[in-house]
């Protein structure tokens, strides 16, 4: 699976989007991008997933580059809890028995 | 969406006994489950995948023997510390992906097991 390259550390105000950029210049054709939290002392969450396409759901908003070297999550209105470690993975394709690969990831702060 | 369940949360035992460790799929089958270890403020690392009627496969470094693995259903997977010392001390974390297309895995919300 393609390396990923995140920032070790991030601050945002409460309230104000969350741009959590991730890199992954050697990522392949059929690699998909993946984000996940941790919150302190849980497991993962899994956060949204892409291709190529930018995508949407109730959590967060995915854009992908056009080469697909790099990708940003938005979160649109940060919250306190939404204070978490968020892992960008590349992931071969949708196969069940792919696991992921877990990096550094990036320790968002969300303050008041 | 799509439910893991974990348990116990956390446990606290003496060096030389044995912890078992569920992991459950609420509301989905699962033919291929993952289990993780995470030490303080260290990422996740992948220490096996279980997969449903098999034996699992381990990833290099981590003994199959202490660490035994079962995934009897396509629900359940159990793991195993067996003879736990300190050092075994750490967050255990199961995943589980739904066998229907384009699902991504789901997580437990892990088990905190300390050895004393």
């Amino acid at each position: 699976d393609a390396k990923t390259t995140q920032p070790p550390s991030m601050d945002c105000a409460e309230g104000r989007a969350a741009n959590l950029p991730c890199n992954h210049s050697t990522i392949s054709g059929n690699e998909y991008v993946y984000w996940y939290r941790q919150i302190h002392s849980q497991g993962p969450q899994y956060i949204i997933h892409g291709l190529k396409n930018n995508e949407t759901n109730e959590m967060a908003s995915l854009i992908i580059t056009e080469d697909r070297k790099s990708s940003t999550l938005i979160l649109p209105h940060a919250t306190l809890r939404d204070t978490a470690v968020y892992y960008c993975i590349v992931r071969v394709g949708n196969n069940a028995g792919n696991m992921l690969t877990f990096g550094g990831g990036t320790r968002l702060m969300v303050k008041p | 969406g799509a439910v893991v369940s974990q348990h116990p949360s956390w446990v606290i035992c003496k060096s030389g006994t044995s912890v078992k460790i569920e992991c459950r799929s609420l509301d989905f089958q699962a033919t291929t489950m993952f289990w993780y270890r995470q030490f303080p403020k260290q990422s996740l690392m992948l220490m096996a995948t279980s997969n449903e009627g098999s034996k699992a496969t381990y990833e290099q470094g981590v003994e199959k023997d202490k660490f035994l693995i079962n995934h009897a259903s396509l629900t359940l997977s159990t793991l195993t510390v067996t003879s736990a010392h300190p050092e075994d001390s750490s967050f255990y974390i199961c995943s589980a992906r739904d066998n229907r297309y384009d699902q991504p895995q789901h997580f437990g919300d892990g088990t905190r097991l300390s050895i004393l």
